[in-house]
């Protein structure tokens, strides 16, 4: 069935540094591919996401580009804040089914 | 426009009971899911619905069962509780179920089986 892979938490960044969190993926049909976000004690909410390949999500500095030879999409942001902490969900999506989730990357900035 | 919401937000059970949790979708939404987040964990998928209809099952027995009702607000009820059904219950709601749509999530609902 389809997966998602994500690199191993937690990460631990010093404020403005560069963030990368890896994600590859399996599927047998052609996924649209997403990033989600979870603050402490609240639902997912969408931080980006890309529907073919070569495409490039991007929000408030974050941004992903589907690679479909990889079979990846890094989240990537230059200059990470505090307000950045939180836990990362690597997703897709196949036409008619439901979202299969990575098991999540926690990040913490320090200020 | 309001959001997915969910109810309650926190619930303790004793092992055996059963519980249902309840969500409203977005508005406009027709599309409903379920997902069971266990602690440290990504979410795993429950159920689906797609106008009243369940569209889509996860690996998750039989005593998880759920409705959605014509205004698209959708309930997860889960029978004989276990222990290992404590977890955060994610309600999501979409405008379709086609690859691209993204779904909204609601808060929540934590729920500890003791």
């Amino acid at each position: 069935g389809d997966s998602v892979t994500q690199m191993e938490g937690p990460v631990t960044l010093s404020e403005e540094a560069f963030l990368t969190i890896n994600c590859t993926y399996t599927a047998t049909g052609y996924p649209s591919l997403f990033w989600y976000v979870q603050y402490p004690g609240e639902g997912l909410q969408l931080l980006l996401k890309a529907t073919k390949a070569d495409d490039k999500g991007s929000n408030k500095g974050f941004e992903a580009t589907y690679r479909k030879e990889t079979t990846s999409f890094h989240l990537e942001k230059g200059s990470v804040q505090v307000s950045d902490s939180a836990v990362y969900f690597c997703a897709l999506r196949a036409g008619g089914q439901n979202f299969v989730f990575g098991p999540g990357t926690r990040l913490s900035v320090l200020p | 426009e309001t959001g997915v919401t969910q109810s309650p937000t926190h619930l303790i059970k004793t092992r055996g009971q059963q519980v249902t949790l309840r969500c409203s979708s977005q508005s406009g939404h027709n599309t409903v899911s379920w997902y069971q987040q266990a602690l440290g964990q990504g979410p795993q998928f429950i159920f689906q619905y797609y106008r009243e209809e369940e569209n889509g099952r996860g690996n998750f027995p039989p005593r998880f069962s759920g409705l959605q009702f014509p205004n698209y607000s959708s309930e997860l009820n889960v029978n004989a509780l276990e222990l290992d059904d404590s977890a955060l219950y994610l309600c999501a709601s979409s405008l379709d179920w086609a690859a691209s749509t993204e779904a909204f999530f609601g808060q929540g609902t934590r729920l500890t089986v003791v």
